[in-house]
């Protein structure tokens, strides 16, 4: 069965950091490109950045470009997100999700883990 | 960027209505379009993929279709469990970007 399970969210102060992860099983994670998209409450969902499935390629959205860096273990098969500088729009729930090579969709996602910025 | 706008941004319907939501793509997409469906409390689910391919385990009562800029999710006979927010999301360009939702709800 397909898992993907993220943790490390919680509350974090203005201009402070947090490092996500997301565990994943079921699966060859070194298979497929992974996904970090967020939803802030009450709001729609948000695509945060991506990876390959080697580690050598990245992206980001705009608003978090310099701020955010994304990585992966492929050994344990884990996924993370390196969250620095951190303002009060960045809170969501942020979710992992995975994408096989060249297929564009989403096809798998965790249950999310909330981040809250607040003073 | 390329933005993505749904219509309606809400809506209201019975069991059995035929619904039909739009999303429009800011520029050609060809078919690099997929929809989500997404309910309180949970993660999205894919429902279809390249603008009209059927995820597996989806109802046939759900069909996408479009492509370029204009695209349309139908759920040909609505039932109780899909009151819920559909997304799109485009995967054409570098930088993805979902549609900003279409809540279905009970009439």
């Amino acid at each position: 069965e397909v898992q993907l399970v993220e943790s490390g969210g919680g509350l974090v102060q203005p201009g402070g950091s947090l490092r996500l992860s997301c565990a994943a099983s079921g699966f060859t994670f070194s298979s497929y490109w992974m996904h970090w998209v967020r939803q802030a409450p009450g709001k729609g969902l948000v695509w945060v950045s991506r990876i390959s499935t080697d580690g050598s390629s990245t992206s980001f959205a705009d608003s978090v470009k310099g701020r955010f860096t994304i990585s992966r273990d492929n050994a344990k098969n884990t996924l993370y997100l390196q969250m620095n500088s951190l303002r009060a729009e960045d809170t969501a729930v942020y979710y992992c999700a995975r994408v096989l090579v060249s297929s564009g969709y989403f096809d798998y996602w965790g249950q999310g883990t909330l981040v809250t910025v607040s003073s | 960027d390329i933005q993505m706008t749904q219509s309606p941004s809400s809506l209201s319907a019975s069991v059995g209505d035929r619904v039909t939501i739009t999303c429009r793509a800011s520029q050609s997409i060809i078919t690099y379009l997929n929809w989500y469906q997404q309910k309180p409390g949970q993660a999205p689910k894919l429902l279809i993929y390249a603008a009209s391919g059927l995820q597996s385990g989806v109802p046939s009562r759900f069909s996408g279709s479009g492509s370029g800029t204009d695209f349309t999710l139908t759920i040909s006979s609505l039932q109780p469990e899909d009151f819920a927010t559909y997304y799109c999301q485009q995967s054409y360009s570098t930088l993805w970007t979902f549609g900003q939702g279409t809540k279905v709800e009970i009439k």
